[in-house]
């Protein structure tokens, strides 16, 4: 069955230093999520992308956050500058329609110190 | 701004014992979805319900959706350990391209 893969599994960064996560999305999906879920909470929106730019975007995804689908297949989040409440597990998802099954990876933990 | 909200946040059952989950939106939504999250896991698609009034079953879960297209609600019968999990609801607003997800019911069953 396609999944959705996210990398890495856990990132440990110091507070201020700039953090990639990457997301491998189904193959023939159109519409790209980023979430976040801070540890016991809930799922919070950060931003959707479709057609090669960002088409939602949540008051939480500031200056500092950043989406790229650099090559076709990996769909990426940087954040360019992190602070200690950036802390959080990352979700990428992706679905086939708008609106359809969101497919989520398995999540990226962030802990910034 | 938009919100849905989702009660109660934590449940407790007996193995066999029934659990409902009720989400409400601020607003009118276009569609709404369910996800189940196993602890330590990421969400994973139950359902969808987009017509006002529609009631969908999965086995033991039944699906409602509010005639007015505001509210909703998940029913399990006979809770299983199985189900233990946290369970969402995800509401999609008219011309938006985002779910916005309820606060989630946690639920453990005990055996």
């Amino acid at each position: 069955e396609p999944e959705v893969t996210q990398t890495p599994s856990h990132q440990v960064t110091q507070m201020g230093q700039e953090v990639i996560l990457r997301c491998v999305p189904i193959s023939n999906h159109l519409y790209f999520y980023w979430y976040r879920q801070i540890l016991g909470q809930k799922v919070e929106f950060l931003v959707s992308f479709y057609n090669n730019e960002i088409s939602e975007k949540s008051e939480i995804f500031d200056d500092q956050f950043s989406v790229e689908r650099p090559d076709g297949s990996n769909f990426t989040l940087k954040i360019r500058s992190t602070k200690l409440e950036d802390s959080a597990m990352y979700f990428c998802a992706s679905s086939g329609d708008r609106p359809g099954e969101l497919f989520f990876g398995e999540g990226s933990r962030l802990t910034v110190l | 701004g938009q919100q849905v909200m989702q009660i109660p946040q934590y449940q407790h059952v007996q193995e066999g014992e029934d659990f409902t989950t009720y989400c409400n939106s601020s607003t009118t939504l276009s569609n709404i979805q369910w996800y189940k999250q196993r602890p330590g896991g990421h969400p994973v698609f139950l359902i969808q319900l987009v017509k006002s009034g529609e009631v969908k079953k999965q086995k033991r879960l039944t699906f409602q959706f509010g005639e007015a297209k505001k509210n909703s609600s998940l029913h399990i019968t006979a809770t299983q350990t199985t189900d233990v999990g946290t369970y969402f609801c995800a509401g999609l607003v008219y011309n938006f391209n985002k779910f916005y997800f309820g606060s989630g019911t946690k639920l453990n069953v005990k055996p």
